[in-house]
Order: C-alpha cells, then sequence, then structure tokens
C-alpha cells in the first residue's frame, strides 16, 4: 500500500516550457487535490477533483490545467512555465463523503524550478 | 470567509519542556479540525481529526483539543525527534470537500 505517489520528485524547466506532474493514489479515494506550496504563504489549493469525472478550480488555478483520468490518477499541467510557477507541488487525496473521509493524505511532493 | 490562523509561527523548546500550539478558526458549521505534521522536504503526515468542542485526541506525546473557536495542540514532554511544522486545518459544510490550511508553527526541540 504506497499511498499518494507523486512523479517526478525533482524537476527544472525553463520559462515557457511546458510539463505534466503525475500524481496516483491506491488508498480507493474519491477527492484528490494539488497543492502548491511557497514559503510564507502555505499550502494552496490550485484544483481537485471531489470525485471521478469532475475537477474545480481552488484557490490559485492560473496558469495550470489538470485531468482526473480515473479513480486513481490526477494529473497537473502546466503549458507555459513561468518562474512563478517555481514552488513545491503536493498531490493529496480524501475518501470523501462520510465525516471521517475528509482527512486529506499527501504525496512526498514535486519540487519544480522554473528558470 | 473561512480562515485558520495559527501561533505562533516558531517556537523553539528544550527538550522535556511542554507548551501548546494554537490554531484560531472561523467557519460556517465546522465538519472537521485536521492536524497535520511536516517534515522537511516532505508532505504533510496526518495526526488528528476532532469534530465538535470538548474532544480530545492523544498520540504519544502529543494532545490535540478543540473549543468553538480554537484548537491547541499540546506537547508534553518533547523530544528533539518532534521538531517538525505542525499544520492546522479545517472544513466546513459549506466548503465542499475542501479544507483551508493555517500556514503553520514551526517547533524546534534541542536537546
Amino acid at each position: 500500500n504506497a499511498g499518494v505517489t507523486q512523479t517526478p520528485k525533482f524537476q527544472v524547466l525553463k520559462t515557457g516550457q511546458s510539463m505534466t506532474l503525475q500524481c496516483a493514489q491506491d488508498m480507493n479515494h474519491n477527492s484528490m487535490y494539488w497543492y502548491r506550496q511557497d514559503p510564507g504563504m502555505g499550502l494552496r489549493l490550485i484544483y481537485y477533483s471531489a470525485s471521478e469525472g469532475t475537477t474545480d478550480k481552488g484557490e490559485v488555478p492560473n496558469g495550470y490545467n489538470v485531468s482526473r483520468l480515473n479513480k486513481r490518477e490526477f494529473s497537473l499541467r502546466l503549458e507555459s512555465a513561468a518562474p512563478s510557477q517555481t514552488s513545491v507541488y503536493f498531490c493529496a487525496s480524501s475518501g470523501g463523503g462520510q465525516a471521517s473521509s475528509y482527512e486529506q493524505y499527501f504525496g512526498p511532493g514535486t519540487r519544480l524550478t522554473v528558470t | 470567509e473561512d480562515q485558520v490562523t495559527q501561533s505562533p509561527e516558531a517556537l523553539r523548546l528544550q527538550e522535556g519542556e511542554s507548551s501548546s500550539l494554537n490554531c484560531s478558526y472561523t467557519v460556517s458549521g465546522l465538519r472537521g479540525l485536521f492536524w497535520y505534521r511536516q517534515d522537511p522536504g516532505k508532505g504533510p503526515e496526518f495526526l488528528f481529526t476532532l469534530y465538535s468542542a470538548g474532544e480530545e485526541k492523544e498520540k504519544e506525546r502529543l494532545k490535540a483539543t478543540l473549543t468553538k473557536k480554537e484548537s491547541f495542540l499540546h506537547i508534553t514532554a518533547p523530544k528533539p525527534e518532534d521538531s517538525a511544522t505542525y499544520l492546522c486545518a479545517s472544513s466546513g459544510y459549506s466548503s465542499a470537500s475542501k479544507i483551508i490550511f493555517g500556514s503553520g508553527t514551526r517547533l524546534s526541540i534541542r536537546p
């Protein structure tokens, strides 16, 4: 039981390049999330998917797109990377539905630098 | 608007010196108050969920408590391995499946 996995762990991009961050969970959770974490800013929600087939914007969605590929996988795409997108990106999942299922479980993160 | 505020931003303690971290929250209809631990270079690790005022949960040297406006994470006789950033988050019935995180308290325990 790996929990939430993310690839890659580290990435360096040049301004204007594109890339996709991958996330998968094996806990049969309904909901999945993408956050970014910057010093002094805490965790900010980029996009989330409450259930398979749905996606919604979070607090900071500009410059990003997401795909909920199936119940297990949720990817985050940067179409044209900018230095302001340098950050640590975390994927999380939660069961959803029942009260105890709103606890979120996080992956190890992807450290992205845009030069 | 739902909001979570943590204090202090940073706390340095001597090994064995007990203390508390504070989390103030404003949410319409609390569904859950969560505590996480985050070590440098890693993702947040879930610790506790509290659902209603008066509830308490314990794990080793940590005890989380909840009132109608605040939650406290009490650390009793901490050890250096308790050094980490502790994050508080809340979920309200109006926010669907989203949760709001505070900016965390960086805890450092000196041997």
